[in-house]
């Protein structure tokens, strides 16, 4: 099965929304609501952002927010701020032959 | 706090064999619910998942993986592992260990990452 879908990169300036998409198909991410978000800053350990399609972890800021519709998820970024600046993944399960499936990563640059 | 380390070589042969630990601690990885699992980065591109094992010794493969990929868990020592067999360049990349909360893609905790080069 591929990977999930995701734009190359985006872009905003401080205190804008941006939005990351993640497309799927009816087998992944249309099927389960089991898509999380993941943060990665280069030397760090990948942070979990969102969960359960919309659910926030504990310690992590509300300017983040998952959403959903259809085959195709969301992250979405209000207020940016420059520590914001990483590299976005999305991942969903894919039922029990694929199990699970990452996206192709979005590179955010807070300009 | 869970934390979790990955170790192993850094540097393999190719059509050797790759092996990678993953230690955990402060949590038992014998603790129901949680899948461990293998996710890897190669140089400039996404995450891969690898495949993951539950502490019963149930085991989850990438089906493009599964043929030269084992993992096994050693609840004794709060430990699991990845093996894969004949590996290429190709299999270069940077190797993490996380926890799966309920096998469904929701990693609550990951190791830093350990890069794995093959080449002779």
């Amino acid at each position: 099965q591929s990977a999930l879908t995701q734009p190359a990169s985006v872009s905003g300036s401080p205190g804008q929304s941006i939005t990351i998409s993640c497309t799927g198909t009816s087998s992944d991410v249309g099927s389960y609501n089991l898509v999380s978000w993941y943060q990665l800053h280069p030397g760090k350990a990948p942070k979990l952002m969102i969960y359960g399609d919309d659910k926030r972890p504990s310690g992590v800021y509300n300017r983040f927010s998952g959403s959903k519709s259809g085959n195709t998820a969301s992250l979405t970024i209000a207020g940016l701020q420059a520590e914001d600046e990483a590299d976005y993944y999305c991942c969903s399960y894919a039922g029990t032959n694929t199990f699970v499936l990452f996206g192709g990563g979005t590179k955010l640059t807070v300009l | 706090q869970v934390q979790l380390q990955e170790s192993g070589p850094g540097l393999v042969k190719p059509s050797q064999t790759l092996s990678l630990t993953c230690t955990v601690s402060g949590g038992s990885i014998s603790s129901a619910g949680y899948y461990w699992s293998w996710i890897r980065q190669h140089p400039g591109k996404g995450l891969e998942w690898i495949g993951y094992i539950y502490y019963s010794g149930s085991t989850y493969y990438n089906p493009s993986l599964k043929s030269r990929v084992t993992i096994s868990v050693d609840t004794s020592k709060n430990q699991f592992s990845l093996k894969m067999n004949s590996v290429t360049a190709a299999d270069t990349a940077l190797y993490y260990c996380a926890r799966d909360v309920r096998g469904n893609g929701h990693c609550d905790y990951w190791g830093q990452g350990a890069l794995v080069t093959v080449s002779s």
